[in-house]
Parts: structure tokens; C-alpha cells; sequence
């Protein structure tokens, strides 16, 4: 079974810029979660999406967004950037169902965001 | 609130040696605590997890005890090697919620 994969794996922006990620999670997982890694923040949630709909989101402003295809395919949108938003964006699939039924984590290998 | 602290924040040790890593968590409804490893310039993998009805597991040398009461739950690496040099997360479920709140991480170093 291919593993989690993430695209791109690296991207430049500027401050204001836009930019969208994409995450193809395992095949037969349907939730997909958004984790953003800093040095010394460790992981932050960001939102976690099951069958097409966002079931969980964490701490972080409107400009972060996401969505979730039929196929299970995710995208996250980070809209006028910032400095601060530089950062490993890491994608994990799980075979959850239910939304208790927290289970293993795949991580892809991440999209390195530089924002100049 | 969904606080996962973790310490260290470093912890070097010599090989052969144990390591220990002990997180502690704020939200009394989480019943799932994994622990993921990331190897420098690497995805995290999950190493070994256990759920809030058991006190400890094991794998091979690496083991977690868990404490609810408490609310604190620790990594035990034994016999440490060079490979097991990495960064460790542990973390906890959130609520109800299929998520997870995850500590900062701590750098394990192995000294050969």
C-alpha cells in the first residue's frame, strides 16, 4: 500500500501570498488531519476532515482552511501569509470512523513552507 | 483545556542506558496516549500507544505506564541504541474527539 503523500514538498511564498497543499491519504483511510511543526512548538492541530466534512478543528485564525474530496484527497488553504506561517505542514490519515475511535496516525513526509 | 507537557526537553544518554520520558496531560476525558518518534528529517511514526483501561505496555524495549489518576503517562527505553536518537511526541486524545494534543517533543540523544 503507498504511504501518505504530500505535495509539494517544498514551496516559497511571500508575506500576502496564498498557497495550497495537497494530501493523498492511504488508500481506504478516510480521515485526513492537519498538523503544522515548528522548533519547539512541536505538533499543532490544525483540522482533521471525515468524508468530505471537517469533524475536528484546532486554535488557528480563518486564514487557515481546508477541505476534504470524495475521494479522500485533502487540501489545506493558508491565505495572506505571514512570516509565522513558515513551517512543516504535516498530513496524517487514520482508519478512524467514528469520532471516538482515535486511532494510528500515518504521517505523510510534509510540505516545507518558507515565507519570505 | 488540552495541554500535553513533556519532559525533558533533552535528554542525552549513553548507550546501553535507559531513557525516560514523562508527559502529563491536562484533559481528564483523554483516554488514548500514543507515543511517535521522528527521526531527523523524517515523518513521525508511531512507536507504541495504550488506551486508558491498561497501566503499562510493552514491545520489545520500549514500554509506557500510564497513571489516570495522576494524569501522567512515561516512555521507558532500555537498552538504548544509536538508532533510537530522535525526537519522541507523546501525546493524548482530546474530549470525545477522534484528535490528538501533542506535547513539544523531546531530542533523545544516544551517545555511542
Amino acid at each position: 500500500k503507498a504511504g501518505v503523500t504530500q505535495t509539494p514538498r517544498y514551496l516559497i511564498k511571500t508575506r500576502g501570498q496564498q498557497v495550497t497543499l495537497s494530501c493523498s491519504p492511504i488508500s481506504g483511510h478516510r480521515s485526513v488531519s492537519w498538523y503544522q511543526q515548528t522548533p519547539g512548538q512541536g505538533l499543532q492541530f490544525l483540522f482533521e476532515y471525515f468524508s468530505e466534512t471537517q469533524r475536528n478543528k484546532g486554535n488557528f485564525p480563518g486564514r487557515f482552511s481546508g477541505r476534504q474530496f470524495s475521494n479522500s484527497r485533502s487540501e489545506m488553504n493558508v491565505s495572506t501569509l505571514e512570516l509565522g506561517d513558515s513551517a512543516l505542514y504535516l498530513c496524517a490519515s487514520s482508519l478512524s470512523s467514528g469520532a471516538t475511535n482515535t486511532g494510528e496516525l500515518f504521517f505523510g513526509e510534509g510540505s516545507r513552507l518558507t515565507v519570505l | 483545556g488540552e495541554n500535553v507537557e513533556q519532559h525533558p526537553s533533552t535528554l542525552s544518554v549513553q548507550e546501553g542506558d535507559s531513557a525516560v520520558i514523562k508527559c502529563t496531560y491536562s484533559d481528564s476525558a483523554s483516554n488514548y496516549f500514543p507515543w511517535y518518534k521522528q527521526e531527523l528529517g523524517k515523518r513521525p511514526q508511531l512507536i507504541i500507544d495504550i488506551r486508558s483501561n491498561v497501566g503499562e505496555k510493552k514491545d520489545q524495549r520500549i514500554a509506557v505506564t500510564l497513571n489516570k489518576t495522576a494524569k501522567h503517562f512515561s516512555l521507558h527505553i532500555t537498552e538504548t541504541q544509536p538508532e533510537d536518537s530522535a525526537v519522541y511526541f507523546c501525546a493524548a486524545s482530546v474530549g470525545g474527539n477522534n484528535r490528538l494534543a501533542f506535547g513539544k517533543g523531546n531530542q533523545v540523544v544516544v551517545i555511542p
